[in-house]
């Protein structure tokens, strides 16, 4: 079950710039579009959804792109900082079920 | 600030033997999931369950597995006969309303099974 891949196991930006990280779906049902940031032995912390029916949501130093027609999304901080360093991961839902990415290790380094 | 418990933390059985993992969750929410993420993998999701039911379920939560909200605090996931491939890290979660409509859902710190 590849519904949602996330292609960037890791990623390393210096403190201060954007971190871009990626996310490319498969089913054109899916509902909303959430991130999750998670910490070593430590449960995910949501961190910002997007509807399917928006192309841009913002919260704080972190915004949320939605290209639909390419089945991709997007997830960019700005500006980075040390503790955003993190798995983050990408998820989808159907309804109450949900898909996630395999997630994208981010370094901020400083 | 309110948080999902999970215990225990972690869990080593022999396989073949149940196992009832337990959750606490926020206490004014209303849906209820069970996640499970294998050493190295994905964040794979089970089944979400509202109104004393489930909701959804994965392909994953088969006749060995079930959920149960005993009471008014506890969620319980139940896996009857494990199996060496049920190790994992097993993630609880609550949302106010559904997660399904974009809104936050709050993960417990997770519970470490262990099947020899």
């Amino acid at each position: 079950d590849q519904q949602v891949k996330q292609n960037s196991p890791s990623l390393s930006v210096q403190e201060g710039r954007i971190s871009i990280l990626n996310c490319d779906y498969t089913n054109s049902m899916f509902d909303y579009f959430l991130w999750y940031k998670k910490y070593p032995a430590e449960g995910p912390t949501f961190l910002i959804s997007i509807s399917s029916i928006k192309d841009k949501n913002e919260d704080g130093r972190f915004t949320v792109f939605l290209n639909k027609s390419a089945k991709h999304l997007s997830l960019h901080i700005v500006p980075s900082q040390p503790g955003d360093s993190a798995v983050y991961f990408c998820a989808a839902n159907n309804f109450n079920k949900f898909y996630f990415g395999s997630g994208t290790k981010l370094n901020v380094k400083p | 600030e309110p948080e999902v418990t999970q215990t225990p933390s972690h869990q080593v059985t022999q396989m073949g033997q149940e196992v009832i993992l337990r959750c606490v969750p926020i206490s004014n929410h209303l849906y209820f999931y069970w996640y499970r993420q294998i050493l190295g993998q994905k964040v794979e999701f089970l089944v979400s369950f509202y109104n004393n039911e489930i909701s959804e379920k994965s392909e994953i939560f088969d006749d060995q597995f079930s959920v149960e909200r005993p009471d008014g605090s506890n969620f319980t996931l139940k896996i009857r006969s494990t199996k060496l491939e049920d190790s994992a890290m097993y993630f609880c979660a609550s949302s106010v309303q559904g997660a399904f409509r974009g809104q936050t859902q709050y993960f417990g710190p997770g519970t470490r099974l262990l099947v020899l």
